[in-house]
């Protein structure tokens, strides 16, 4: 079935790295998306990697894809408290009737100080 | 950029009330997307349209719920009668058709508590 998976909870403190992992179920996926959500708000686009991309890099944002894992990570370098917040992972890929994407549960992301 | 706007932002009513949220999409995204997001359950997609036409509404937990998109740039979530149980944020999201990229944008939700 389709299914975005990925851990509830990550605890990290201030200055480490933190690393976000989601596995995904679809190998023709087109792209592969990470939102964030802070609290009260809605989810916003952190990063992507098309699918025949291995790594991605943006700042202190690294996106791994190993597609015969189907397995996606996201790295944040120096994670700060403003950090903290939910992660969702996202699949996407084109159909006949358009396009679908599916987000995983998220994970919320602690960073003690 | 205006991106996507939703409102009412808060809205607290009592249980049996018609319940009606509404969205605007970002101007030239032709797709339309209605979210449930609950610690239960997490972000549940509920229904989408294509150039104001509901595609799947597989999601819609019961008939008490009801879309419409009567122009491109206006779409409603009504649920009446509203129950304890569709407490939730309610999320909508746009975006557009292309060969390239084409991420959901969200707004900031429209958090219902039915009392």
């Amino acid at each position: 079935g389709e299914d975005v998976e990925q851990s509830l909870f990550l605890s990290v403190r201030e200055g480490d790295s933190s690393v976000i992992n989601c596995t995904y179920t679809d190998s023709s996926s087109t792209y592969l998306y990470w939102y964030k959500q802070e609290p009260g708000a809605g989810l916003q686009l952190l990063t992507y990697i098309f699918s025949n991309m291995d790594m991605k890099q943006d700042q202190r944002l690294t996106v791994l894809l190993n597609k015969k894992d189907k397995h996606l990570s996201l790295r944040i370098a120096d994670t700060q408290t403003g950090d903290s917040a939910i992660y969702f992972c996202a699949e996407s890929w084109g159909n006949t009737g358009g396009f679908k994407t599916i987000f995983g549960a998220g994970t919320r992301l602690f960073v003690k100080a | 950029d205006a991106g996507v706007i939703q409102s009412p932002r808060h809205e607290v009513t009592e249980m049996g009330q018609e319940v009606t949220l509404r969205c605007k999409p970002i101007s030239g995204h032709d797709y339309l997307f209605w979210y449930r997001q609950t610690m239960m359950r997490g972000l549940e997609l509920l229904i989408y349209f294509n150039n104001n036409v509901p595609i799947d509404d597989s999601g819609m937990p019961e008939d008490r719920f009801s879309a419409k998109m009567p122009n491109a740039s206006f779409s409603t979530l009504k649920i009446q009668p509203s129950e304890p149980r569709d407490s939730a944020v309610y999320f909508c999201a746009s975006s557009s058709t292309g060969l390239g990229n084409q991420p959901q944008h969200f707004g900031d939700g429209t958090r219902l508590s039915i009392l």
